[in-house]
Formats: structure tokens, C-alpha cells, sequence
């Protein structure tokens, strides 16, 4: 299986700030790399898909980048409704993973 | 507008199967694949499985023993059931739409808290 590795954990900052997760792959996944936003009792939305494709709907503040095995998801400038937690997943090879998870809090 | 919704029972008993419906409105289950997605409590994702309309599956090679996802396309439903269920099982499981198979869910249930206990 491929492992999914996010960084930090848990990060904290300020409405306004830019705010940078990182996501790294056990192996190359090429751009085959999926972001999701989840709020605590919701399920995932999805953000980003092949690494830097931004879903409809979602605004342009997120961003990300990333081939291979690292991987980058960047929010311009942080709004109130996106303290949350960040996945990313791996659309490589089955069986499909995801990463540990990087929660955004309130600074 | 698609929309899918979780249904089954919220309390199992340990090593029993668990079975859960998802049924899908505003689009049809004949086109996409449909996953099965677990949370535990606290927890991390973990993809279940898939299937397409043709019958077609595909597990998480952690689960594929136990696991069966099935699709009524006359009811646009599909299920899952999970035997000999333990305490490891408990989650708030997802149903999901995944447009080409083996890459991302766009469109998610609201998700299921399921309870492994006696």
C-alpha cells in the first residue's frame, strides 16, 4: 500500500494568514493526488483533484501543487470558514489512501 | 443536484454483519462507480471498496473478506455488507460517487455512525 504522510499534524494561524500542508507520498503517484476539507461532524468535500485541478464551487484562495511525491495544498489568505481538517489521498493504486489528516485551528 | 443518503441500523453486535443502503437521487447509478468510505471515531479515512453499475468491485485488500458491495439500479441504490464484525469496525461509514473509477468522491453522503457492541 501506498503511505501517505501529511505535515504538521496541526497547525494554528490567523484569519488572513497563508497557510501551507504538505502531503508526501511512500512512493511516486505521479499527479494523482486529492485534497479534501472536513468540519467536524461533516463529511469530506473535495478541494483539489490531480494534484492542482480546483473543484467547481471551491474558492480560489486553495490551491495545490505537487507531481511525483510531494505534494503542497496553500490557502492565499485564511477565511473563518476554513478552520478544519485537511486530507489528502492517493489515486495511484489500489487500494486507495489517504493521509493522517492536518487540522487547521484558530491562532 | 446529486445527493446520496446512508440507511441501515446503528447498533451491531459483535461478530455479526453489518449492512448499510445507499440510495442516490439526481443522477443515475448506471454511470460513475460508488464507494464505501469508513471513519472510526477520531479517527482517519479508510477507502472500503467500490462498484460500478456492470457489477463490477473492487476491495481494500484489508477488508476484501469480509466485505460485499452490491447494486440495485431499479431502486439507483447500492450496499455494503461487512461480516464478522469486532469493536474495530465501529466508524461513521460514507457512500460516495467517484467519477472514473479508483480517483476521488466528489459528491459524499452525510455519513452513518455504525456501533460494534453487545
Amino acid at each position: 500500500d501506498i503511505q501517505m504522510t501529511q505535515f504538521p499534524s496541526s497547525v494554528s494561524a490567523s484569519v488572513g494568514d497563508r497557510v501551507t500542508i504538505t502531503c508526501r507520498a511512500s512512493q511516486g503517484i505521479s499527479s494523482w493526488l486529492a485534497w479534501y476539507q472536513q468540519k467536524p461532524g461533516k463529511a469530506p468535500k473535495l478541494l483539489i483533484y490531480v494534484a492542482s485541478s480546483l473543484q467547481s464551487g471551491v474558492p480560489s484562495r486553495f490551491s495545490g501543487s505537487g507531481s511525483g511525491t510531494d505534494f503542497t495544498l496553500t490557502i492565499s489568505s485564511l477565511q473563518p470558514e476554513d478552520f478544519a481538517t485537511y486530507y489528502c489521498q492517493q489515486a495511484n493504486s489500489f487500494p486507495l489512501t489517504f493521509g493522517g489528516g492536518t487540522k487547521v485551528e484558530i491562532k | 443536484q446529486v445527493q446520496l443518503q446512508e440507511s441501515g441500523p446503528g447498533l451491531v453486535k459483535p461478530s455479526e454483519t453489518l449492512s448499510l443502503t445507499c440510495t442516490v437521487s439526481g443522477d443515475s447509478i448506471s454511470s460513475y462507480y460508488w464507494s464505501w468510505i469508513r471513519q472510526p471515531p477520531g479517527m482517519g479515512l479508510e477507502w472500503i471498496g467500490y462498484i460500478y453499475h456492470s457489477g463490477g468491485t473492487n476491495y481494500n485488500p484489508s477488508l476484501k473478506s469480509r466485505v460485499t458491495i452490491s447494486v440495485d439500479m431499479s431502486k439507483n441504490q447500492f450496499s455494503l455488507k461487512m461480516s464478522s464484525v469486532t469493536a474495530a469496525d465501529t466508524a461513521v461509514y460514507y457512500c460516495a460517487r467517484d467519477p472514473t473509477g479508483g480517483s476521488y468522491w466528489d459528491y459524499w453522503g452525510q455519513g452513518t455512525l455504525v456501533t460494534v457492541s453487545s
